[in-house]
């Protein structure tokens, strides 16, 4: 059974510019999640995701979005880039709804803000 | 503050000692869920405990959700160079929007 796929695994982009995440949850897996790891802050809430719908939203500034498609693929972007949105992006995936648990991470996007 | 504690931030320990990471809550622990992550890669997950008292083993390494569910313990036995890395606990707190609210870690090094 194939794990929680995050691509790219690595990313440079240029401050101003926009990027784009993408995360395949494990196949029955409906739920996503995204977080945001960086040495300071260490690992904070962006949203969920579930049945194309965002359940949950983090405190992140309104440059942050995503969304879930009907196979519950899901992507996030960022908007005008900052040097502090350097971070590794974590994606989880969970079986059923908000709360339910067993949430199953991704190896994370290196996103590195130049 | 942070709402999840754990300690110690960082350990060392010798190849074959026992070692304990604890994660403490300032509110009730609806679920706990212990991850280890190698530097800049994704987290594996561990255990998931949600029952005051609750305890759960693989292979060497033992949670525990304490009775009043707002504390959980890792304690790994015979440690071994595999088991370095970053342990972190995540809870399910049931506050507003939150899903799971992390720990700040504990980094693990093992010697030889």
């Amino acid at each position: 059974k194939a794990g929680v796929t995050q691509t790219p695994r690595y990313l440079i982009k240029t401050r101003g510019q926009q990027v784009t995440l993408s995360c395949s949850p494990i196949s029955g897996h409906r739920s996503v999640s995204w977080y945001q790891q960086t040495p300071g802050q260490g690992l904070q809430f962006l949203f969920e995701y579930f049945s194309e719908t965002q359940r949950n939203k983090g405190n992140f500034p309104g440059r942050f979005s995503g969304r879930q498609f009907s196979n519950s693929r899901s992507e996030m972007n960022v908007s005008t880039l900052e040097l502090g949105d350097s971070a590794l992006y974590l994606c989880a995936s969970s079986p059923a709804g908000p709360g339910s648990g067993g949430y199953t991470f991704g190896s994370g996007t290196r996103l590195t803000v130049v | 503050s942070q709402e999840l504690e754990q300690s110690p931030q960082s350990l060392i320990v010798q190849e074959g000692k026992n070692l304990t990471i604890n994660c403490t809550s300032s509110k009730t622990l609806y679920g706990l869920y212990w991850y280890k992550q190698k530097y800049g890669e994704g987290l594996i997950f561990l255990m998931m405990l949600q029952k005051g008292g609750e305890e759960k083993s693989h292979e060497k390494i033992t949670a525990k959700l304490d009775e009043k569910k707002q504390q959980s313990s890792l304690h790994i036995t015979a440690s071994q160079p595999s088991h370095a890395g970053i342990y972190l606990c995540g809870a399910d707190l049931r506050t507003g929007f939150q899903k799971l609210v992390f720990g700040t870690g504990t980094r693990l090094l093992v010697s030889p």
